[in-house]
């Protein structure tokens, strides 16, 4: 199975802050790598797929990129609504697999 | 819109069986690959099963793999997972999902339910 690595595990910014979240896979994935948002009781939200292409209705302030093992995910300017939990999922291969996910705290 | 309903989780006991259902609508059900993704109190997304849109691909996580059975019935818009042999690592809250595409292989999920929660325990 694919391992998917995320780090940090939590992350603690303000409003206004730039983040950057990183996902890194145990094989080469090439850029089959989505990105979703939880929020708690909630769904997850898919974000980003294909390492960088926005799903319709996601600001713009998020972007994806990476290929190969090594992906990361950036908020540019960090709202209220964007503090909650970021999970990365592969989809190379089964099983498909995501990783253990970065809670994002307000500081 | 899209819409995913899930239903039929409950407390059970070790070693019986469950099944859910998902009921979907707001899109072309058989033109899309369904799965369930479940998720442990407190913990990460794991996806646990997968159906393309004509049941021919079917895929499921090792950890449920002889256990669980995945099935749709086109006709009816819905999903269905038949769980036996439960165990108390499968407490979680078990998810409906769309997949982007009509086959499995690639899958990435577009659209979620709000899940329901299934509770082993004796």
């Amino acid at each position: 199975d694919i391992q998917m690595t995320q780090s940090p595990s939590t992350l603690s910014a303000s409003v206004g802050d730039r983040v950057t979240f990183t996902c890194r896979a145990s094989q080469i994935i090439s850029s089959w790598l989505a990105w979703y948002q939880q929020k708690p009781g909630k769904a997850p939200k898919l974000l980003i797929s294909k390492a960088s292409s926005l799903e319709s209705g996601v600001p713009s302030r998020f972007s994806g990129s990476g290929s190969g093992t090594e992906f990361t995910l950036t908020i540019s300017s960090l709202q209220p609504d964007d503090f909650a939990t970021y999970y990365c999922q592969q989809y190379n291969s089964f099983p498909f697999t995501f990783g253990q996910g970065t809670k994002l705290e307000i500081k | 819109e899209v819409q995913l309903v899930e239903s039929g989780g409950d407390l059970v006991q070790p070693g019986r069986s469950l099944r859910l259902s998902c009921g979907a609508s707001g899109f072309t059900f058989d033109d899309y690959a369904m799965h369930w993704v479940r998720q442990a109190p407190g913990k990460g997304l794991e996806w646990v099963s997968g159906i393309s849109w004509n049941s021919v691909g079917i895929g499921y996580a090792d950890s449920v793999k002889g256990r669980f059975t995945i099935s749709r019935d086109n006709a009816k818009n819905s999903l269905y997972l038949q769980m036996n042999s439960l165990r108390a690592e499968d407490t979680a809250l078990y998810y409906c999902t769309k997949d982007f595409f009509k086959t499995l292989g690639g899958s990435y999920f577009d659209w979620w339910g709000q899940g329901t929660l299934v509770t082993v325990s004796s």
